[in-house]
C-alpha cells in the first residue's frame, strides 16, 4: 500500500496560469515533505520542502502548502512556464529522516 | 562541481550474471541511498547508508546488496540479476537523511534478458 499518493498521473496547464499538484500521505509519522522535479534522462532535482511545523513555504514561483489534519500537501507554480514541464515527485520523511518515501509522480505539461 | 556520478548509464545483461553499478559523490555527504524507478510506482528505496559501514534495507531490498567502505562510494550489487530487476536506478546522497535535500545521479538504465 502506497504511503505517499499522487492521484493525478498527468496535468496540462496553459503558460502563465497556475499549476497545482497534489499529494496525499497516510503515515502520520511523516514530519518533513519535499518536492522533486525530474526531466527525461536526468536524475530528480530538489525543488522545495516543508516541515510539519509549518503550513506554507514559498520560493519564488513555487509554494508548497501542508494540511496536516487532512494529510495533504500541494505544490503551486505561478506563473507556469514551458520549462516547468517535467515529472514532479512528492516525498515524505519521518523517523529523523531514516524513513523516506516517494510518490508515483505527476507529469506536468505547460502549453505555450 | 557538486555531483553524484553513477556508472554505467546503460547496461544490458543476462539473467544470473553478477553486476555492479557504481556511485560516487564529492560532497562529503553522510547519507547515501539507491532507488529504482518503475512506471506508476515512482521511486522506491532499495538500500540506504547513514555512514561508512552502516547500511540498512529500504522498501525493496530483495535481490540487491550494497557496501559502504568509503564515505564517497556506495556501489549497488546484483549477485544474480533477474528480468524483474529491469528498471531505472538512481543513486542519491544528502547531508543526512530524508529531511535534507538529496542530490541524485543521472540514472542507470538496466535491462536483464
Amino acid at each position: 500500500d502506497q504511503q505517499v499518493k499522487q492521484n493525478s498521473p498527468s496535468l496540462s496547464v496553459q503558460e502563465g496560469r497556475i499549476s497545482i499538484l497534489n499529494c496525499d500521505y497516510t503515515n502520520s509519522m511523516f514530519d518533513y515533505f519535499l518536492w522533486y522535479k525530474k526531466y527525461p534522462a536526468e536524475g530528480p532535482t530538489f525543488l522545495i520542502s516543508i516541515s510539519s511545523i509549518k503550513d506554507k513555504n514559498e520560493d519564488g514561483r513555487f509554494t508548497v502548502f501542508l494540511n496536516k489534519s487532512a494529510k495533504h500537501l500541494s505544490l503551486h507554480i505561478v506563473p507556469s512556464q514551458p520549462g516547468d514541464s517535467a515529472v514532479y515527485f512528492c516525498a515524505a520523511s519521518g523517523n529523523y529522516g531514516q524513513n523516506f518515501v516517494f510518490g508515483p509522480g505527476t507529469r506536468l505539461s505547460v502549453l505555450p | 562541481e557538486a555531483q553524484v556520478t553513477q556508472n554505467p548509464r546503460y547496461l544490458i545483461t543476462v539473467t544470473g550474471k553478477k553486476l555492479t553499478v557504481t556511485c560516487s559523490q564529492n560532497m562529503n555527504h553522510e547519507y547515501m541511498s539507491w532507488y529504482r524507478q518503475d512506471p506508476g510506482l515512482g521511486l522506491r528505496q532499495i538500500y540506504y547508508s547513514m555512514n561508512v559501514e552502516v547500511t540498512d534495507k529500504g522498501d525493496v531490498p530483495e535481490g540487491y546488496k550494497v557496501s559502504r567502505k568509503e564515505k564517497r562510494n556506495f556501489p549497488l550489487i546484483l549477485e544474480s540479476p533477474s528480468p524483474n530487476q529491469t528498471s531505472l536506478y538512481f543513486c542519491a546522497s544528502s547531508v543526512r537523511g530524508g529531511d535534507t535535500e538529496a542530490f541524485f545521479g543521472q540514472g542507470t538504465r538496466l535491462t536483464v534478458v
